[in-house]
């Protein structure tokens, strides 16, 4: 049965930094992994897809990785602002349906 | 727009009521979902429709039962209402058979039961 956990479970950051989010994964026979944003009574965002044949995706200041290998994938956020305070979810997707991580809470301090 | 709608935003009402929740995706995607974000914000998966077949469906009370009347549609009915079924409930939808699986939601439905 997959489980994904999402460490940390919140973050605080100052504007600017570059900051990392992890996702670890139990079973690496998936077919891709998603992150998601959600923000504070809205829906979800999709941000970023990475097919299993892929290591990596990057759109903007967001690139997230994956190594199926060791069940781990990262967000990285360069020069983070406010507007990225959010939960970020990490989804892995495998031959049945799709398993949710409990989320990173990521607040980014003006 | 393209995009996943689901309505209501919003949803008061008492015990013991019915209520439906509807959603509908423009994408062309083959698959529909209903997640519940519990109170913790876990996302847990309810169901999930395939052409309009159910082939996912979760340990979810008998109360709650989906309809889906063509593929585009994913209705998700629940009768007598439970203070417990208190929840923001998600639709998605997405195509499968690939391995893309790109999921895209709705905004999510505030269910508030009083």
């Amino acid at each position: 049965k997959q489980e994904v956990t999402q460490i940390p479970a919140a973050l605080s950051v100052p504007e600017g930094e570059n900051l990392v989010l992890n996702c670890s994964f139990t079973d690496s026979a998936i077919y891709n992994l998603q992150w998601f944003r959600q923000d504070p009574g809205k829906g979800l965002t999709s941000l970023l897809l990475i097919q299993s044949s892929q290591r990596e995706q990057t759109s903007g200041r967001l690139n997230a990785s994956l190594d199926k290998s060791s069940g781990r994938s990262t967000l990285y956020i360069a020069a983070s602002q406010p507007g990225d305070s959010a939960t970020y979810l990490c989804v892995v997707g495998g031959s049945e349906k799709l398993v949710f991580g409990k989320g990173t809470k990521l607040t980014v301090n003006p | 727009d393209t995009a996943v709608s689901q309505t209501p935003k919003y949803l008061v009402t008492q015990m013991g009521n019915d209520k439906s929740i509807k959603c509908e995706q423009n994408l062309g995607h083959d698959t529909m979902y209903w997640y519940k974000q519990d109170s913790k914000k876990f996302l847990k998966i309810m169901f999930s429709y395939n052409n309009k077949e159910l082939i996912i469906n979760e340990t979810v009370p008998n109360r709650f039962s989906p309809k889906s009347p063509d593929k585009a549609h994913l209705n998700l009915h629940i009768n007598s209402l439970e203070l417990g079924d208190s929840a923001v409930y998600f639709c998605a939808s997405s195509f499968t058979g690939t391995t893309s699986q790109k999921l895209l939601f709705g905004s999510g439905t505030q269910l508030s039961v009083l």
